[in-house]
């Protein structure tokens, strides 16, 4: 089992639409976990770090399921600048494969 | 405020040359890191530091090597390149939370 393991997507939605990405762990004492966005040939930048108890910014929420091990990302009321890969990082910054997400009009 | 600077930003390779990518930052972080990402595929670690004059294994590490010298700098050498390094190779520092990237090193090996 991969270490980091991402939903393939991709995930093609309206503008509008509520889109969830999951992400799930395998190592049981992971402590730290972000989401990154990776926009197309560009670096990746720290979309938001993902808190115990959850935490929300503006239209993006992030959830950790510790008892199921997995890490999740919601974005409400998508805009077509959502548009991006989505990448999810556990720990020693091991990530994920990404999500591509696609918001059309 | 410059970040993580990664040099070159586009390279081509002949087949078992070798390079070396430059990364340095100045936010004075001791972790740094490097990354190959294939094309629609996410980042694989390839070799990673905790401070100057330490470094490891990430999950790739074969045909590459690594130095850290100083906090600043974590430049990766390729021996005797390979199609197979053909990638982009990211450059990212952390303090360890939030990691920052370098803008990449594209590289070609024909």
């Amino acid at each position: 089992r991969k270490e980091v393991e991402q939903d393939p997507g991709p995930f093609n939605v309206p503008e509008g639409a509520t889109v969830a990405f999951n992400c799930t762990y395998s190592n049981s004492a992971s402590q730290s976990f972000f989401w990154y966005r990776q926009d197309c040939r560009k670096e990746p930048k720290l979309l938001m770090s993902v808190y115990s108890s959850g935490n929300e910014d503006g239209r993006f929420t992030a959830q950790l399921n510790r008892a199921s091990q997995y890490i999740s990302l919601l974005i409400r009321d998508s805009k077509l600048s959502d548009s991006a890969t989505y990448l999810c990082v556990v720990d020693d910054m091991r990530f994920g494969a990404g999500t591509r997400l696609t918001v059309k009009p | 405020n410059a970040g993580v600077t990664q040099t070159p930003k586009f390279r081509i390779l002949k087949i078992g040359q070798s390079m070396t990518l430059q990364c340095t930052q100045d936010m004075n972080h001791n972790y740094m890191y490097w990354y190959r990402q294939d094309p629609g595929m996410g980042l694989k670690l390839i070799y990673y530091s905790v401070g100057a004059g330490i470094t490891d294994k990430g999950e790739v590490p074969n045909g590459y090597n690594v130095s850290r010298s100083t906090t600043e700098d974590f430049p990766l050498r390729l021996e005797l390149a390979a199609p197979s390094q053909t990638s982009v190779y990211f450059c990212a520092s952390s303090y360890p939370t939030e990691a920052f990237f370098g803008q990449g090193t594209r590289l070609t090996v024909v």
